[in-house]
């Protein structure tokens, strides 16, 4: 059974930080990562999506890393901003198409003006 | 182009009760997903539509929970009876094909409180 981690639970950072989010997963045949945004009272929106084949996504100021042989994936965020203030949820993708999503419990940021 | 849709956002029932939930996709997606997110935790996948036919409810508590998705459009999740361990936010996800080309986008769930 696959268990996503996220570490740390909460992060509270000044505004222009460089930051590091953490995702651990403990079954390496996955087929996808996934990282997703909250805001509080709101769905989830895909941030990035890195292949199993693949080591990198960037999308603007976010870059997510993808090390299969040791469970880990990376989420890095350049010069923080207050709008970027949320929960980010990574999710392993499995199943024959990757569609089968295993979640994390979420890292709650805060970036403080 | 409109986004994923659900109803009623809150609900309030007490246990025993049943409760049932409406989404209604992106036009045009093949793919609908209904999660399940108690709060403090990650979204936990419920039941996985393709067109009308289920893919994947392995993870759907069938003795309670029952989800339908007539047409192949819109979809229904039901809870019969409703227990205290049932509040949680109800997430509908749609893609236009299932796996990594066919990103999910989620609607902004119903939050259910069970008393």
């Amino acid at each position: 059974k696959q268990e996503v981690t996220q570490i740390p639970a909460a992060l509270s950072v000044p505004e222009g930080e460089n930051l590091v989010l953490n995702c651990s997963f403990t079954d390496s045949a996955i087929y996808n990562l996934q990282w997703f945004r909250q805001d509080p009272g709101k769905g989830l929106t895909s941030l990035l999506l890195i292949q199993s084949s693949q080591r990198e996504q960037t999308s603007g100021r976010l870059n997510a890393s993808l090390d299969k042989s040791s469970g880990r994936s990376t989420l890095y965020i350049a010069a923080s901003q207050p709008g970027d203030s949320a929960t980010y949820l990574c999710a392993a993708g499995r199943g024959t198409s990757g569609s089968r999503l295993t979640f994390g419990e979420g890292t709650q940021l805060t970036v403080n003006p | 182009e409109a986004g994923v849709a659900q109803s009623p956002r809150y609900k309030i029932i007490e246990k025993r009760q049943s409760v049932a939930f409406w989404c209604n996709p992106i036009s045009g997606h093949a793919t609908l997903y209904w999660y399940q997110q108690i709060l403090g935790q990650g979204p936990k996948l419920l039941i996985q539509f393709q067109n009308n036919g289920v893919v994947d409810d392995s993870q759907l508590p069938k003795d309670r929970f029952s989800a339908e998705r007539l047409k192949g459009v819109d979809s229904t999740l039901k809870i019969q009876p409703a227990k205290l361990e049932d509040s949680a936010v109800y997430l509908c996800a749609s893609s236009s094909t299932p796996g990594p080309g066919g990103t999910q986008y989620f609607g902004p769930g119903t939050r259910l409180l069970v008393l």
